[in-house]
């Protein structure tokens, strides 16, 4: 079975640029999670999509970030314009049911913002 | 917002030392409690998923156990090996929540050769 796929794996930008990050989950996914884990600190959710409608986006910074998942499938993370505090890895996560084995992770973007 | 925390931040040990981790969460509405295993530029890898009081489960060298009635549960490691070095992570989901994880800091561990 193929993994959830996250692209690109590294991005450099400078403060207040925008930047795109994208993930594929594994097929028949229907739940798609995105997480912020910034140096020294546990992943924290940014936004959960059931299909493709948003479960829960509380703690998204919602002024900067936005995302979006096209036809239940793909998800894009956007953040416009960038500050210095974003630096961290983006990791995107899915899952089958609610028995949490089905709970799989990418391998994370990384961003460093300067 | 939930308060998961572990410890220690870090943890640096010789190759064949065994150690252990803890992780706490809160003792109401528990559901479920993950840990992960997270390699620099990998996926986090799921060892545990865990769900009854008392459980103990094993992968290997590395056992976990739960306390729901208390809120913890300990992660051992039995003679470490440099390729157990990494940062573990636990997360608790509650009842309500969705199967939304929320995670502890982590524990770098270090094994030194």
């Amino acid at each position: 079975e193929a993994g959830v796929a996250q692209s690109p794996r590294y991005k450099i930008i400078e403060k207040r640029q925008s930047v795109a990050f994208w993930c594929n989950p594994i097929s028949g996914h229907a739940t798609l999670y995105w997480y912020q884990q910034i140096l020294g600190q546990g992943p924290k959710l940014l936004i959960q999509f059931q299909n493709n409608g948003v479960v829960d986006d509380s703690q998204l910074p919602k002024d900067r970030f936005s995302a979006e998942r096209l036809k239940g499938v793909d998800s894009t993370l956007k953040i416009q314009p960038a500050k210095l505090e974003d630096s961290a890895v983006y990791l995107c996560a899915s899952s089958l049911d609610y028995s949490g084995w089905g709970y799989t992770f990418g391998s994370g973007t990384r961003l460093t913002v300067v | 917002i939930l308060n998961v925390e572990q410890s220690p931040q870090s943890l640096h040990v010789q190759e064949g030392d065994s150690t252990n981790f803890t992780c706490s969460f809160p003792s109401s509405n528990f559901y479920a409690l993950h840990w992960y295993r997270w390699e620099t530029a990998k996926s986090p890898e799921a060892l545990f998923v865990m769900t009854l009081n008392g459980d103990e489960k094993k992968k290997g060298r590395i056992s976990a156990t739960l306390n729901t009635k208390e809120g913890y549960s300990y992660l051992y490691i039995k003679g470490s090996q440099p390729e157990d070095s990494a940062t573990y992570l636990c997360a608790f989901i509650p009842l309500d929540a969705g199967n939304m994880l929320t995670f502890g800091g982590g524990t770098r561990l270090m094994v030194k050769p």
